[in-house]
């Protein structure tokens, strides 16, 4: 079956233009999560939706960032105003629920360059 | 706050055994995962212990002691496509359930 498919797989922007980054998850899954991961380092937490809400918002960096999903499927995280600090690789995940112990499978990620 | 410790590199040879440590703080605690992610690559998951005590899957295996908020995972019969990245992973209800992710171990098996 698919797995989590995101896009664009590339994208790069000029500082202070939006980006939308959008994740379609595996078909069924209730959960889906947002990270952010810079060069090297660990997944940073940016936003759970359980369904079509957020019930922890907490790890978005700042009122810049956005992130939506409707149809209990398809999710966009939208970054205005970009800023250089924002380059990372964007991924999204799924889990059948949100329990603890399923797995999450993630997408490949969104590779985002501000210039 | 929430926060997971693990050491940044770990070299190892073809066929060894090595151990990955994980030691967390956090509130109210519902499990250690663990991720493996090659370079470029998206990160899979490998294991999960809410209980005490080794869970194995194959050549890998998890360990989790709650009551020192410690965890490890294992790695047997080391092959070259086992090098890459290793995150341990906390839930945390923190109001909602966030998932805090440590830094990544970085495993380089050589010949």
């Amino acid at each position: 079956g698919a797995g989590v498919s995101q896009s664009p797989s590339n994208k790069v922007t000029e500082k202070g233009k939006d980006v939308e980054l959008r994740c379609d998850p595996i078909s069924g899954h209730t959960a889906l999560y947002w990270y952010r991961q810079r060069l090297g380092q660990g997944l940073e937490f940016l936003i759970y939706f359980q369904g079509n809400s957020a019930p922890d918002k907490s790890g978005l960096p700042s009122d810049r960032f956005s992130a939506e999903r409707t149809g209990e499927s398809v999710s966009t995280l939208t970054i205005q105003r970009t800023q250089q600090e924002d380059s990372a690789v964007y991924l999204c995940a799924s889990s059948l629920g949100h329990g603890s112990n399923q797995p999450q499978h993630f997408g490949d990620g969104t590779r985002l360059s501000i210039l | 706050g929430q926060s997971l410790e693990q050491p940044s590199e770990v070299t190892a040879v073809e066929g060894a055994i090595v151990q990955i440590n994980c030691t967390y703080q956090t509130s109210g605690f519902y499990g250690l995962s663990w991720y493996q992610q090659h370079d470029g690559g998206a990160p899979t998951f490998l294991s999960y212990n809410a209980l005490d005590g080794l869970e194995e899957t194959g050549r890998f295996s998890s360990f989790l002691s709650r009551s020192d908020s410690y965890g490890y995972l294992l790695l047997q019969e080391l092959q070259m496509k086992d090098s890459a990245s290793y995150f341990c992973a906390v839930r945390a209800n923190t109001g909602g359930f966030k998932t805090i992710f440590g830094a990544g171990t970085r495993l380089f098996v050589k010949a």
